[in-house]
C-alpha cells in the first residue's frame, strides 16, 4: 500500500495570505495525485487531478504542482471559504488507492 | 442536477450485515466508475471500493476485502455495498463517489461528485 503523508497537519493563515500544503507519497505515484477540500458537513470536492489540472469550476488560485513523491497544493490568497480540510490522494496504485491523513487550514 | 444519495445505513451489532445504496441522478450511469468512500467519526477520508462502469472490474481496501462486496445496477441507476462481518471499525460515514475517469483509465483522476453520506455504526 502506497503511504500518503500531509503536512502539517494545521496550518494557521491569515485571509488574503498564501497558504502551502504538502502531499508525500511512500513510493512514486507519478503525477497521479488528486486534492480534495472537505467543509464541516460537506462532503469533499475535487480540486485538482493529474497533479495539477484543476477540476471544473475550481478558482485559479488553487494550484498543485509536483510529481514522483513530492507535491504540493497552493492557494495563493486565502478566501474566508477556503477555510477546511484538505486531502490528497493517489490513484497510480490499482486497487489500493489511498488519501492522506489531511492538513486543517484553519483563520491565524 | 447531478445528485448522488446514499441509503441504507443504520446500527448493527458486531458480525452483522448491511446492505447500503447509491441512487444516481443526473448524468448517465453507465458512463462512469464508481466508489464507496468512509469517514469515521472525526478522522480522515479512507477509500473502501470501486467498480467500473459495467460491474466487470472492481477492487476494495484490504480492510474490507472479503468481507464487502461492490456492485451496480445500470437500469436502475444504482451503486450497492453489501457489507458482511461488520467490526466496531466499520463505523464511518459512508459516501458514495464518481471517478472522473473513463474507459481503461476509469478510476483514474479523482472523483468529482460526491453524496451527503448515509451512517453506519456498528456497536453491541
Amino acid at each position: 500500500e502506497i503511504v500518503m503523508t500531509q503536512s502539517p497537519a494545521t496550518l494557521s493563515v491569515s485571509p488574503g495570505e498564501r497558504a502551502t500544503l504538502s502531499c508525500r507519497a511512500s513510493q512514486s505515484v507519478s503525477s497521479n495525485l488528486a486534492w480534495y477540500q472537505q467543509k464541516p458537513g460537506q462532503a469533499p470536492r475535487l480540486l485538482i487531478y493529474g497533479a495539477s489540472t484543476r477540476a471544473t469550476g475550481i478558482p485559479a488560485r488553487f494550484s498543485g504542482s509536483g510529481s514522483g513523491t513530492e507535491f504540493t497544493l497552493t492557494i495563493s490568497s486565502l478566501q474566508s471559504e477556503d477555510f477546511a480540510v484538505y486531502y490528497c490522494q493517489q490513484y497510480n496504485n490499482w486497487p489500493a488507492l489511498t488519501f492522506g491523513g489531511g492538513t486543517k487550514v484553519e483563520i491565524k | 442536477e447531478v445528485q448522488l444519495v446514499e441509503s441504507g445505513g443504520g446500527v448493527v451489532r458486531p458480525g452483522g450485515s448491511l446492505r447500503l445504496s447509491c441512487a444516481a441522478s443526473g448524468f448517465t450511469f453507465d458512463d462512469y466508475g464508481m466508489s464507496w468512500v468512509r469517514q469515521a467519526p472525526g478522522k480522515g477520508l479512507e477509500w473502501v471500493s470501486g467498480i467500473n462502469w459495467n460491474g466487470g472490474s472492481t477492487g476494495y481496501a484490504d480492510s474490507v476485502k472479503g468481507r464487502f462486496t461492490i456492485s451496480r445496477d445500470n437500469a436502475k441507476n444504482s451503486l450497492y455495498l453489501q457489507m458482511n462481518s461488520l467490526r466496531a471499525e466499520d463505523t464511518a460515514l459512508y459516501h458514495c463517489a464518481r471517478f472522473v475517469g473513463s474507459f481503461g483509465e476509469w478510476y483514474y483522476y479523482g472523483m468529482d461528485v460526491w453524496g451527503q453520506g448515509t451512517t453506519v455504526t456498528v456497536s453491541s
